[in-house]
């Protein structure tokens, strides 16, 4: 099976504009997960989609937002950037059953933005 | 959130020498993996493991949950395993909770 995969894998904004990371998963994985990864603050979540429907959201303010599509796929998008948006976003994929357990993460190769 | 610490934050060995890397966690989780990251940001998964013990070549892990600690056991160690190790835990839905890593260096 194909890992997961995300585009861009670099990507240089300016303050203020708008940028949109996608990530496809595992095939036949329905939950995707973004994180955050800055040398100040580590690793840390921004959310989960699992069926088209966002099920954990972590501590980011609203200039983060994703989406999930039927096919799994999943986008994070982030308005008026601002210097300290640059990082390396993750997205992870997993199985994830509809009981809720959890499951083994498999993490894409990020996308490292810079801002300007 | 759950609390995660790492021990230690670096470390340096010699080829060939063994190494034992600690977890310890503030809550109960039902979700624990131990990531190796490469030099290009990918999180590399090598165990998952809430609970137990498992071993995959020179590598093993041991969780004990009740006590809320989990060990990576390097044996023999390469270059090839220098970078950075994550300890990710959980206990709602995916979300993890990130350790800050440990720094390894394997110097021929």
């Amino acid at each position: 099976k194909a890992g997961v995969t995300q585009t861009p894998r670099y990507l240089i904004k300016t303050r203020g504009q708008q940028v949109t990371l996608s990530c496809s998963p595992i095939s036949g994985h329905r939950s995707v997960s973004w994180y955050q990864q800055t040398p100040g603050q580590g690793l840390q979540f921004l959310f989960e989609y699992f069926s088209e429907t966002q099920r954990n959201k972590g501590n980011f303010p609203g200039r983060f937002s994703g989406r999930q599509f039927s096919n799994s796929r999943s986008e994070m998008n982030v308005s008026t950037l601002e210097l300290g948006d640059s990082a390396l976003y993750l997205c992870a994929s997993s199985p994830r059953t509809s009981g809720g357990f959890t499951d083994t993460q498999y993490f894409g190769p990020g996308t490292r933005l810079t801002v300007l | 959130g759950i609390q995660v610490e790492q021990s230690p934050p670096d470390l340096i060995l010699q080829e060939g020498a063994n190494s034992t890397l600690r977890c310890n966690f503030s809550d109960s989780v039902n979700n624990l993996q131990w990531f190796h990251q490469n030099p290009w940001g990918q999180l590399i998964n090598l165990f998952y493991i809430p609970s137990g013990t498992k071993q995959n070549g020179r590598l093993s892990a041991t969780t004990v949950a009740t006590e809320r600690y989990s060990l990576l056991y390097i044996s023999s160690s390469q270059t090839t395993d220098s970078g950075v190790y994550f300890c990710a835990v959980g206990n709602t839905g995916n979300q993890f909770y990130f350790g800050t890593g440990t720094s390894l260096t394997v110097i021929p």
